[in-house]
Formats: C-alpha cells, sequence, structure tokens
C-alpha cells in the first residue's frame, strides 16, 4: 500500500545551524510531493513542493531534494531559527495531481537558542 | 486575500451524535478536501469534492459524508460519533490540476 514515512520523530539543533528531515515514500509512482510546516494549534501550512522532473528546488532558507532512484527526499533549512520550530511532514501527491495527499508521521523540530 | 476558513474552531460532542463542520475554500479555489488528523499524527485523506460531487474518497466508514455547494463551500458531516472520531478536522482547498493544497486551522472535535 501507499506510505510516506519520516526517519526520525524528533530533532534537535541548535539556532543558526542548518537542519535536515528526511522522508521515505513508497509509490514509485508519485510525482509530486510537499512539504508542510505545522505550529501548535494550526493548520499544515505549505513550505516548498517538487515534481518528480526535478531533483532539487530551493525556496527561502529552504531546499527540498528528491531522490527518485532510492525513494528519498529531504528538507533543508538554512539558519534554522527558533520560529522554525514545529511539526514538518512530507506529503505525497500521487501521479494525479488530484489534491489528495498522503502524508507522513511527522518530525517534531526543535530549535534551542 | 482570505484563505481557508473553517468553522467552528473547537466543538464537544457526546457518543452517538451529529457533527456538521463548515470550510470555505480560498478565494480562486474549486476543490476541498477533508481530512483527519489524531494527536501526534499525520492528517489521513477522508475525502475531496469538486463540482459538488465526492471525486475521491479514502478508507473511512459512510458515517462520514460531506457536501459541496455552488460557492465551493463544503460541509464534513460525520453521524453516529464514536470516541475515536475525536480529533483535529483540516479543510484543505486547491485548484483542479494543482495539486497543491492550502490548509484551513481545523476544527478540533472532542467526543465525550
Amino acid at each position: 500500500g501507499e506510505s510516506v514515512g519520516l526517519h526520525l520523530p524528533t530533532l534537535s539543533v541548535q539556532e543558526g545551524d542548518n537542519s535536515i528531515i528526511n522522508c521515505a515514500y513508497s509509490n514509485s509512482a508519485s510525482d509530486y510531493f510537499i512539504w508542510y510546516k505545522q505550529e501548535s494549534g494550526k493548520g499544515p501550512q505549505f513550505i516548498i513542493d517538487i515534481r518528480s522532473n526535478m531533483d532539487k528546488r530551493q525556496g527561502q532558507r529552504v531546499t527540498v531534494l528528491l531522490n527518485k532512484t532510492v525513494k528519498h527526499l529531504s528538507l533543508q533549512i538554512a539558519a534554522t531559527q527558533p520560529g522554525d520550530s514545529a511539526v514538518y511532514f512530507c506529503a505525497e501527491g500521487g501521479s494525479s495531481n488530484t489534491g489528495k495527499l498522503i502524508f507522513g508521521q511527522g518530525t517534531t523540530l526543535q530549535v534551542k537558542p | 486575500d482570505a484563505g481557508v476558513t473553517q468553522s467552528p474552531t473547537h466543538l464537544i460532542k457526546t457518543r452517538g451524535q451529529q457533527v456538521t463542520l463548515r470550510c470555505s475554500p480560498k478565494s480562486g479555489h474549486d476543490t476541498v478536501s477533508w481530512y483527519q488528523q489524531a494527536l501526534g499524527q499525520g492528517p489521513q485523506f477522508i475525502f475531496q469534492y469538486y463540482e459538488e460531487e465526492e471525486r475521491q474518497r479514502g478508507n473511512f466508514p459512510d458515517r462520514f459524508s460531506g457536501h459541496q455547494f455552488p460557492n465551493y463551500s463544503s460541509e464534513l458531516n460525520v453521524n453516529a460519533l464514536l470516541l475515536g472520531d475525536s480529533a483535529l478536522y483540516l479543510c484543505a482547498s486547491s485548484l483542479t490540476g494543482t495539486g497543491m493544497c492550502t490548509f484551513g486551522s481545523g476544527t478540533r472535535l472532542t467526543v465525550v
């Protein structure tokens, strides 16, 4: 069946360091992936997305890497700030762009001042 | 530009009761999806509405039903509530064909 998983439930980093959050997916036919950030009491907030015809995509302080060979993607956050503390989810958008997302269980990022 | 709005923000219901949750999509979006998020878990897809019809459905029982109105807003109905239905219910909207969803802040449902 389809599943999306994250490698670590909690990641603790020092303010100013770079953070790397990993995610594995199982559906090799998926062609769209999104990273969301969820703060306590709020809904998931879009961070960055990537399509399967790309290996890397950069945003403001964030980079997503996609390795289709091993079905793995990662989110890199540069110069992590206290405001980055949240739960991060990768979501798989399947192969049909229908808006149905399959989420992993999330990684909690804790930023130490 | 308002994003996705959901109401109510919190709700307490008794086992066996019925509940209706509401969602207004982001301006310009025509597709609404509903997700259930249990504590400490990722959101789970319930179903999706497009052109006032259910287009996709996840692995949820028939007690979960929905509706989409001509203005694209949507309702989620849950009948015969169980304690296990306690969760954060998220509404997400998108423009069909784009895949990228914008989420609301959710409705926290507690069943006692």
